[in-house]
């Protein structure tokens, strides 16, 4: 079946400190991939997209890029502040389109 | 607008009691879920439905039973609940099946 790996945490950084966080996959066909962001006691909002093999999704300064061949999806950020503390999830979404599958979330921990 | 509502914020009840927990969405999106989230790990898809219809059903159990009264709106029954329900409890809604799901805050479920 689907499944999505990510780099454990917790992942400590300073302020204004380069961020990349692993997410590889394995999947049948073309899957969508997702990075949704959790801040403490919230939902998980969604942070960027690609739906298509070389496709890069890019929201508020994070960026991945969506790699086939090495079936990877990494998130990265030029400078994280304090505010980006949180827990990213990378995740999948079936051929059919209808389940979401997540990887096990990696804690961003940003001290200034 | 991308907004998902979720009520309760919080609930806490016994085992013997029955609640329920309620999803709204505007935005016209015709498949909505629920999930489930424990303590520090990803989301677990409950419920699918698609153009209020039940699709998929992740062998929940029976005490949980969900409801699509209409498009916009989407219930979770409780009943007969046990201490290891207790999780913060997920709705999300897509335009359609196939694409990015948008997430609501949350329920935090404590069961006594």
């Amino acid at each position: 079946g689907d499944s999505v790996t990510q780099m454990e945490g917790p992942v400590t950084l300073s302020e204004e400190a380069f961020l990349t966080i692993n997410c590889t996959y394995t999947a049948t066909g073309y899957p969508s991939l997702f990075w949704y962001v959790q801040y403490p006691g919230e939902g998980l909002q969604l942070l960027l997209k690609a739906t298509k093999a070389d496709d890069k999704g890019s929201n508020k300064g994070f960026e991945a890029t969506y790699r086939k061949e090495t079936t990877s999806f990494h998130l990265e950020k030029g400078s994280v502040q304090v505010s980006d503390s949180a827990v990213y999830f990378c995740a999948l979404l079936n051929n059919a389109g209808n389940m979401l599958t997540f990887g096990g979330g990696t804690r961003l921990m940003v001290k200034p | 607008d991308t907004e998902v509502t979720q009520t309760p914020k919080h609930l806490v009840m016994g085992m013997t009691n029955k609640k329920s927990l309620k999803c709204e969405q505007h935005m016209g999106h015709r498949a909505m879920y629920w999930y489930k989230q424990k303590a520090k790990k990803p989301p677990e898809l409950m419920f699918v439905y698609s153009y209020e219809k039940l699709s998929i059903n992740e062998s929940v159990p029976s005490r949980f039973s969900p409801e699509c009264p209409n498009s916009s709106l989407l219930n979770l029954h409780l009943h007969a609940l046990q201490p290891e329900d207790s999780a913060l409890y997920l709705c999300a809604s897509s335009q359609s099946k196939g694409l990015e799901q948008y997430f609501g805050p949350g329920t935090r479920l404590t069961v006594t």
